[in-house]
């Protein structure tokens, strides 16, 4: 089935670099994407989201870039901080046709960064 | 942001037993609620969404029998994990809603609940 996955499950930066962590998704039709931060034994934390005629958006040290030619989406931190560890997942909003729609979450990609 | 509870947060029970996992909307009315489960080192997997005064639509895979869910209220749903065994040990997340037909709804995640059976 359609599903969203991600590309690196490791990824590890020095404190102060960029980070940037990648992910595909297979479901062409699919409008909204998100990005959330999951801390260690707690709930995942939205981070930014993105709509499918943007390509790009900003958030404080976050940016999202959608390419929907390639159906890839990416999370960019900026000037990465120890708080920025934790596991990122994309994940995106796909309508089952029953007049709702759910959430569905890629693989995850883990970020350490060292101090 | 929105605010989402569980309760509880942790639960250890013995195998045939059933445990009740509550998830609240604090300060917003929820239309419409979902349950996740997480394993070790693996993504959230969606198990079900509850709508508030319908029955929940579980996806492909889950018992509904296992997994009962009730939508009582805006601001409350349950899980209930009836006859758990070993293998239903796992991190229980749930989420709410504000709208049931807007893709772009933000959702508000709980905290989560680790359940353990032994």
């Amino acid at each position: 089935g359609e599903s969203v996955g991600l590309h690196l499950p490791t990824l590890s930066v020095q404190e102060g670099d960029n980070s940037i962590i990648n992910c595909a998704y297979s479901n062409s039709a699919s409008d909204y994407f998100i990005w959330y931060k999951q801390e260690s034994g707690k709930g995942p934390q939205f981070i930014i989201d993105i709509r499918s005629n943007m390509d790009k958006r900003q958030g404080q040290r976050v940016t999202v870039l959608l390419n929907k030619t390639v159906k890839h989406l990416s999370l960019q931190i900026a000037a990465t901080q120890p708080g920025d560890s934790a596991v990122y997942f994309c994940a995106e909003n796909i309508d089952p046709n029953t007049g709702g729609f759910k959430t569905i979450f890629g693989a995850g990609t883990r970020l350490f960064v060292k101090a | 942001g929105a605010v989402v509870s569980q309760h509880p947060s942790r639960v250890i029970c013995k195998s045939g037993t059933s445990v009740k996992i509550e998830c609240r909307s604090l300060d917003f009315q929820a239309t419409t609620m979902f349950w996740y489960r997480q394993f070790p080192k693996q993504s959230l997997m969606l198990m079900a969404t509850s709508n508030e005064g319908s029955k929940a639509t579980y996806e492909q895979g889950v018992e509904k029998d296992k997994f009962l869910i009730n939508h009582a209220s805006l601001t409350l749903s349950t899980l209930t994990v009836t006859s758990a065994h070993p293998e239903d040990s796992s991190f229980y997340i749930c989420s709410a809603r504000f709208g049931v037909g807007d893709l772009y709804n933000e959702q508000f995640f709980g905290p989560g609940t680790r359940l353990t059976v032994l």
